[in-house]
Parts: structure tokens; C-alpha cells; sequence
């Protein structure tokens, strides 16, 4: 059974650093890996989407990481913002069926 | 281009209660899917459909009930609430490409008492 593991839960940094948000999976049979951002009281949106035969993708200042054999991903955000701050999940994808992480809940002080 | 749509945003139940959580997608999306988010525990998938006519259960399935008479709405119904179903649930939709990422909607936050 697949499961999804994400450290820290919680993370304070000051604003301007650069950071780095992990997630681990235990099956590699993946079709893709995706990481999204949680507002408080608000849906998800997607932030980057790496398919099962890539190793990264970048989007402004994000850079997720995939590397399937060892079970693991990482979301690089450059330069934090206090914008920033949200919870961030990561999700892998089966047949069919998303595994979410319990996610990262990011505060970026100003 | 509305996405993904949920109603209603809020709701309180009293135990054995039935009711149903609405969803909609105007992205002509195969996959439909619902969660629940639960405090320390992540989104865990209750059913999915991947498209009209076809349904199949998650991980957590059970007091849960959905059909797709059409490709845009993938309804939720409670058959009988219970106070473990105390959750926020989200809604979302896809292609089924490995490469599209899905949809969410802004969500049902539901009390059972």
C-alpha cells in the first residue's frame, strides 16, 4: 500500500531564505508526482506536476525534484516570500488514484 | 470557465441524516474524484469516476455513496451521518493523462452532530 510521508509538518523561516519542503514515497510505481499549495480554509491549487519519467520542473521560483528509485521528492522555493506562507502537499499518482502526503505547513515571517 | 464547483460550502447534520454534497466541472474532465481532509491526517480519497457510468471506491469509501450520469457533475451522498464524517470534503477533476494535474474545488466543510 502506498503511503506518503512529508517533513517537516512545520516550518517558520525568515522572509528571504531559501528552502527546501520533502516528500517520500514507498511504492515507485508511479505515473506522476505532484505538489500543491493549501491556504487556510481554501481548495488546492497545483504548483508543479513532475511525470514519472522526468527528474525536475521549475516554475518562477520553484523547483520540484523527483527521483522515483529512492522514494523521493523536494519542492525548492528560492528567495521566501511571507506570500509564501501556506501549507504545501504532495500527491502521487497510481492507477487512477491520487496519495496525498499529510503536508508542510509554511510560515515565512516578515 | 467556472472549474470546479462545489455547494454548499457549509453544512451541519444531525446524526442518521442523509444528504448529498454537490460537485461540477465545465472542463470536460474524465476523472472526477472526492476527498475528505481530516486534521493531521491529509486528503484521502473516498470514490472516484473516470467518466459517466463508471465509479470505483478509494481508500476510504465506506457510509458513501456517488454516481456520473454525466461527464460534468459527480455527486457525494451520506446515506446515514454519522459524527466520524466530520471533515471537509473536496471535489476534483482531470483528464486522465499522467501528465494533467487535477482540479480542486473550494470544498464542503461538514459537522455532524
Amino acid at each position: 500500500k502506498q503511503e506518503v510521508t512529508q517533513i517537516p509538518a512545520a516550518l517558520s523561516v525568515p522572509e528571504g531564505e531559501n528552502l527546501v519542503l520533502n516528500c517520500s514515497f514507498t511504492d515507485s510505481a508511479i505515473y506522476n508526482l505532484q505538489w500543491f499549495r493549501q491556504d487556510p480554509g481554501k481548495g488546492l491549487t497545483s504548483l508543479l506536476l513532475i511525470q514519472s519519467s522526468q527528474r525536475e520542473q521549475t516554475s518562477g521560483r520553484l523547483n520540484a525534484s523527483l527521483d522515483k528509485s529512492s522514494g523521493r521528492s523536494t519542492l525548492y522555493i528560492a528567495a521566501s516570500q511571507p506570500g509564501d506562507s501556506a501549507t504545501y502537499l504532495c500527491a502521487v499518482k497510481g492507477t487512477y488514484k491520487y496519495i496525498f502526503g499529510t503536508g508542510t505547513r509554511l510560515k515565512v515571517l516578515a | 470557465n467556472a472549474g470546479v464547483t462545489q455547494t454548499p460550502k457549509f453544512q451541519v447534520l444531525k446524526t442518521g441524516q442523509s444528504m448529498t454534497l454537490q460537485c461540477a466541472q465545465d472542463m470536460n474532465h474524465e476523472y472526477m474524484s472526492w476527498y475528505r481532509q481530516d486534521p493531521g491526517m491529509g486528503l484521502r480519497l473516498i470514490h472516484y469516476s473516470v467518466g459517466a457510468g463508471i465509479t470505483d471506491q478509494g481508500e476510504v469509501p465506506n457510509g458513501y455513496n456517488v454516481s456520473r450520469s454525466t461527464t460534468e457533475d459527480f455527486p457525494l451522498r451520506l446515506l446515514s451521518a454519522a459524527p466520524s464524517q466530520t471533515s471537509v470534503y473536496f471535489c476534483a477533476s482531470s483528464t486522465t493523462g499522467d501528465e494533467d494535474t487535477q482540479y480542486f474545488g473550494p470544498g464542503t466543510r461538514l459537522t455532524v452532530l
